[in-house]
């Protein structure tokens, strides 16, 4: 069974203040992906990242992929309160047919 | 991209009853995918459909409980049937970008069922 493991489950931060966000298994990846979901609404993609060792920065946020396409992880600089959500990483894994597993979630909380 | 609803948004049903649910989607796509989402918890595959064919469904989910239709490229519905409390979840729908390799995937607005 191909299973994604993120960490931590919850998070609560005051505004300002970096967090990190991480996505790990025991199985290669072919691409990853993660999402945010606010409440009531479908989760919305954020970034794909396919290469190992790839970075990818979207404004405060930058996504790291593993050099061997095991993990992933999500780094928020300054945390604003509308990054309040839930994270959710997705991975295809080798040889899964493009398959989506999702991850556990990260529900983060920024107060201001 | 791909605009992605659905109905109802959501319900509050009585268990041993049917909902079925309705995706429509603004684009033509081969494949649609029904998710369900568990309160607090991340998101499961229940099936995948593609037009004109049998859904297929992932382990842990059968046809006569989530019966799906797929009557054209840019409509499902998934039916939850004989419903109990277990079955309280948000069940999103969800669609691809066309094209090769990692494609983008697009999610509904989700429909939230409380069975009582």
């Amino acid at each position: 069974t191909q299973l994604l493991e993120q960490s931590p489950q919850f998070l609560s931060i005051q505004e300002g203040e970096n967090l990190t966000v991480y996505c790990n298994s025991s199985s290669v990846f072919s691409s990853l992906q993660w999402y945010r979901q606010e409440p009531g609404e479908g989760p919305v993609l954020l970034v794909t990242v396919v290469t190992g060792g790839e970075v990818k920065k979207l404004k405060r946020l930058t996504f790291q992929f593993g050099d061997a396409r095991k993990d992933s992880s999500l780094h928020i600089t300054a945390a604003q309160t509308g990054d309040t959500g839930l994270y959710l990483c997705a991975a295809v894994f080798s040889g899964g047919y493009n398959k989506l597993i999702f991850g556990a979630g990260t529900r983060l909380a920024v107060h201001p | 991209s791909a605009v992605i609803s659905q109905k109802p948004s959501r319900d509050i049903c009585q268990r041993g009853t049917s909902l079925t649910i309705q995706c429509q989607v603004d684009s033509q796509v081969t494949m649609m995918f029904w998710y369900r989402q568990q309160p607090g918890q991340s998101l499961t595959l229940i099936a995948t459909a593609n037009q004109g064919s049998e859904a297929t469904y992932e382990s842990g989910f059968v046809i006569d409980k989530f019966p799906i239709s797929r009557p054209n490229l840019t409509f499902s519905t998934l039916t939850v049937s004989n419903m109990s409390p277990e079955d309280s979840s948000i069940y999103l729908c969800s669609v691809e970008e066309p094209g090769q390799g990692n494609r983008r995937k697009y999610f509904g607005p989700g429909t939230r069922l409380t069975v009582t």
